[in-house]
């Protein structure tokens, strides 16, 4: 059964910091990594999708890499804002398609 | 404008009385997933769909049903909703590109009180 970890639980950062937050995997057979972004009492929004055979994906301040051997990714943050603030969650897709696990998410809180 | 929709955002009941979670989605995709979030376990997956007439189950199904009867709608289904479902619920769209990417697009959530 695939687990997701995410790693720090809560990270409490001032702006203009450059942070990475970790997600690491148990079975390293997975059709695509998931970046999400949740505020409180909100949805999910999609920040990053890496697909298997992808090493790295970026878009604006945020870089998410993918080592599937190792089982684990990392999503980057340049130049944090207070507006970065909020739950960030690693979802990885595995092989038998439909099936998605999420890690229990990274608090963040940027303050100026 | 693209979007998940749920119906209702917020319900109150009480064990026993079963209720439906509509979920709607406007863009025509095949792949649709309820998930449940609580506090310290994180997003569980309930059950998903990859077309109409096609479910499975994921993590924690006990309790709940769901069926796809077109593609637009997942409803989800409690048929005697107990406390321990009490929870914030997110249904999920996929966009899929085969071989190229799979994105979700999630809902707005429901909270749903079981007294």
């Amino acid at each position: 059964k695939q687990e997701v970890t995410q790693i720090p639980a809560a990270l409490s950062v001032p702006e203009g910091e450059n942070l990475v937050l970790n997600c690491s995997f148990t079975d390293s057979a997975i059709y695509n990594l998931q970046w999400f972004r949740q505020d409180p009492g909100k949805g999910l929004t999609s920040l990053l999708l890496i697909q298997s055979s992808q090493r790295e994906q970026t878009s604006g301040r945020l870089n998410a890499s993918l080592d599937k051997s190792s089982g684990r990714s990392t999503l980057y943050i340049a130049a944090s804002q207070p507006g970065d603030s909020a739950t960030y969650l690693c979802a990885v897709h595995g092989t038998s398609y439909g099936k998605l696990t999420f890690g229990q998410g990274t608090i963040l809180t940027v303050h100026p | 404008e693209a979007q998940v929709t749920q119906n209702p955002r917020y319900l109150i009941t009480v064990t026993g009385k079963k209720l439906t979670v509509t979920c709607s989605q406007n863009m025509n995709h095949e792949y649709m997933s309820w998930y449940r979030q609580d506090p310290g376990l994180g997003l569980r997956q309930i059950y998903y769909s990859m077309n109409v007439e096609v479910t499975d189950k994921g993590d924690v199904p006990e309790g709940y049903k769901v069926s796809r009867k077109e593609k637009r709608n997942f409803p989800l289904i409690l048929e005697s909703p107990s406390p321990n479902q009490t929870s914030l619920y997110f249904c999920a769209s996929i966009f899929r590109l085969a071989g190229v990417a799979d994105t979700q697009y999630f809902g707005p959530g429901t909270r749903l009180t079981v007294l």
